[in-house]
């Protein structure tokens, strides 16, 4: 099973809206609505930011939002802040009760 | 409130085999599988394997086919995971998580260091 495919990088300016891509295929992210976005500061655990694609978990701030159309799946965070700064992993079941996360994003707060 | 619990961090030599546990709180055990994930340093998240904490069922990543061993103990909400035969390469933070489909709640993590 492949990881799926992320940006390794993206940044913008407090305020800015940014977006973070994960390409999977058929058989992960465009087979299956079970998507899920993963905040991690360093040195600490994954934090789940979305859910089901486009779900959020009670207190993440509504700046945080996701999509998916076909096999890549979108992070967009509006209204960057500081706090954001962070590194954001894609995750997909991928059937037979497997499970594959992408490369990883850096989000820079310039 | 949920909470997954997990032990210290570990030094072992190569060759050697490690068990990290993992103690759940907060929620109904058997409810809810239990996946590890694993993250070198540096790098990025990498799936390792589940285990339904309801029937004992297991499903391991291809790669660690062999070597690992997924584990749960219903009458203390714990979860365990070895891994044998380490590798240099094995040195990680290895985290487990409730639920396969979305991981939502993590443990803090167990840093495994393989060196002779």
């Amino acid at each position: 099973q492949s990881a799926l495919t992320q940006p390794r990088s993206v940044s913008g300016s407090p305020g800015q809206s940014v977006t973070i891509s994960c390409t999977g295929t058929s058989s992960d992210v465009g087979g299956y609505n079970y998507v899920s976005w993963y905040q991690q500061h360093p040195g600490k655990a994954p934090k789940l930011m979305i859910y089901d694609v486009s779900k959020r978990p009670s207190g993440v701030p509504d700046r945080f939002s996701g999509s998916k159309s076909g096999n890549t799946a979108s992070l967009t965070i509006s209204g960057l802040q500081a706090e954001d700064e962070a590194d954001y992993y894609c995750c997909s079941y991928a059937g037979s009760y497997t499970l594959v996360f992408g490369t990883g994003t850096k989000v820079t707060v310039l | 409130q949920v909470q997954l619990v997990q032990s210290g961090a570990e030094v072992k030599k190569p060759g050697a085999s490690v068990k990290v546990s993992c103690k759940a709180s907060g929620y109904t055990f058997t409810s809810y599988g239990i996946s590890w994930v694993r993250q070198a340093p540096g790098q990025g998240l990498e799936w390792m394997g589940w285990i339904s904490a309801y029937n004992g069922n297991t499903n391991y990543a291809q790669k660690l086919q062999g070597r690992v061993t997924m584990t749960t103990d219903t009458s203390t909400s714990t979860a365990y995971m070895e891994l044998r035969s380490l590798r240099s390469d094995d040195t990680a933070v290895y985290y487990c998580a409730r639920a396969l489909t979305t991981p939502d709640y993590w443990g803090q993590g167990t840093l495994v260091t393989v060196s002779s």
